[in-house]
């Protein structure tokens, strides 16, 4: 079945540091893939999507492009603030999964200043 | 901006009672979804429901787990009789057209 994997955390950077969180999928489709945050005590917030291959989906600084030859969709940022600091969720739908949300485990970021 | 709305944000039960969760999803609509976490976990699909009915649930969706949509607003998931393992935080989820779901705040169970 569908699947995502993220990279375990937590992930400690200082203010201003560039971001990288890996994410790989396996499907049988066409997924769209999204990062999802959490920030503590909140609920899950859309932070950026791609529904084809090669797109780029950004958002508030944070990039992440749908790369279908190595299944990934890496979320990235330039320069990471105190603000980000937070659980950030990869997942994927698609068809195959009746578009429910398949989820990785998350990764905890968390910003030092 | 429309949002998905939850109550009660948290909820403390003692096991084996029932207890109600409830969701405004967007208005416009169509697909509604409930998903759990427990503490320190991934977020795990548990029903989808579409046009009155439910259109896929998982493993974890058992006979102790219902939903339904009572009125033309409302989307409650109902556990009958709670247990330990029940407690997690429980989001809803509402999309139109197969598109992003977008997600409420969540509800804190606590079973004791």
């Amino acid at each position: 079945g569908d699947s995502v994997t993220q990279m375990e955390g937590p992930v400690t950077l200082s203010e201003e540091a560039f971001l990288t969180i890996n994410c790989t999928y396996t499907a049988t489709g066409y997924p769209s893939l999204f990062w999802y945050v959490q920030y503590p005590g909140e609920g899950l917030q859309l932070l950026l999507k791609a529904t084809k291959a090669d797109d780029k989906g950004s958002n508030k600084g944070f990039e992440a492009t749908y790369r279908k030859e190595t299944t990934s969709f890496h979320l990235e940022k330039g320069s990471v603030q105190v603000s980000d600091s937070a659980v950030y969720f990869c997942a994927l739908s698609d068809r195959g999964s009746n578009y429910q949300l398949i989820w990785g485990a998350g990764t905890k970021l968390i910003i030092k200043p | 901006e429309p949002e998905v709305t939850q109550t009660p944000s948290h909820q403390v039960t003692q096991m084996g009672q029932e207890v109600i969760l409830r969701c405004v999803p967007i208005s416009n609509h169509l697909y509604f979804y409930w998903y759990r976490q427990i503490l320190g976990q991934k977020v795990e699909f548990l029903v989808s429901f579409y046009n009155n009915e439910i259109s896929e649930k998982s493993e974890i969706f058992d006979d102790q787990f219902s939903v339904e949509r009572p009125d033309g607003s409302n989307f409650t998931l109902k556990i009958r009789s709670t247990k330990l393992e029940d407690s997690a935080m429980y989001f809803c989820a509402s999309n139109s057209q197969k598109e992003t779901q977008y997600f409420g705040p969540g509800t804190r169970l606590l079973v004791l």
